[in-house]
């Protein structure tokens, strides 16, 4: 089966810090990545993607790295809010074209 | 619609009861994607729709579970004989086509078996 894992369970970081959260993929045959945010009681809500063909792509004060070659996604967020606060999850779409989720991060930013 | 819509948003039955929890996708996507997700984990596949048919169905723990997409469009995810472990958030999703576009998620349906 697919395993998707996250290095840190939790995070907590200083409001305006920069927060890095990681994440370990184990097929490398997948092709497309994409970072969740999950706030409590509702659904993913998608954050960025990223193809195996790139190695970065930034969004709004976000910025998703792909490492291949030791098969590691990160997901940065400049200027962390109070309002990121949630779980956050990435995602790898194998051959069959199904989703497979990691574990999660929970990040907490601290006032 | 605006997004993926589901129903019902919670939903307490008891052991041994059938159960059905309604998918709406974003209009104009054909593939939808069914997840539950337990407490602290990820989601985790059950089903996914090209179109009509069930493209993959490899994640549905057992026979009794059983998912429909009649029209190629709202789905309905079935569940029999309802057990306790079935306790979970089922979320749905659904792309644009499955040949790697981003899935959007619904809210989840709460489901509770008591």
């Amino acid at each position: 089966g697919e395993s998707v894992g996250l290095h840190l369970p939790t995070l907590s970081v200083q409001e305006g810090d920069n927060s890095i959260i990681n994440c370990a993929y184990s097929n490398s045959a997948s092709d497309y990545f994409i970072w969740y945010k999950q706030e409590s009681g509702k659904g993913p809500q998608f954050i960025i993607d990223i193809r195996s063909n790139m190695d970065k792509r930034q969004g709004q004060r976000v910025t998703v790295l792909l490492n291949k070659t030791v098969k590691h996604l990160s997901l940065q967020i400049a200027a962390t809010q109070p309002g990121d606060s949630a779980v956050y999850f990435c995602a790898e779409r194998n051959t069959g074209n199904q989703f497979y989720f990691g574990t999660g991060t929970s990040l907490t930013v601290i006032p | 619609g605006a997004g993926v819509s589901q129903t019902p948003s919670n939903k307490v039955t008891e052991k041994g009861k059938y159960v059905e929890l309604r998918c709406d996708p974003i209009s104009g996507h054909t593939a939808l994607y069914w997840y539950r997700q337990s407490l602290g984990q990820g989601p985790e596949f059950l089903i996914y729709f090209q179109g009509t048919g069930a493209a993959d169905d490899s994640g549905l723990p057992n026979d009794r579970f059983f998912a429909v997409r009649p029209e190629g469009s709202v789905s309905t995810l079935k569940i029999q004989r309802t057990e306790r472990g079935d306790s979970a958030v089922y979320l749905c999703a659904s792309s644009r086509d499955s040949s790697g576009n981003t899935i959007y998620f619904g809210e989840g349906s709460w489901l509770t078996v008591v």
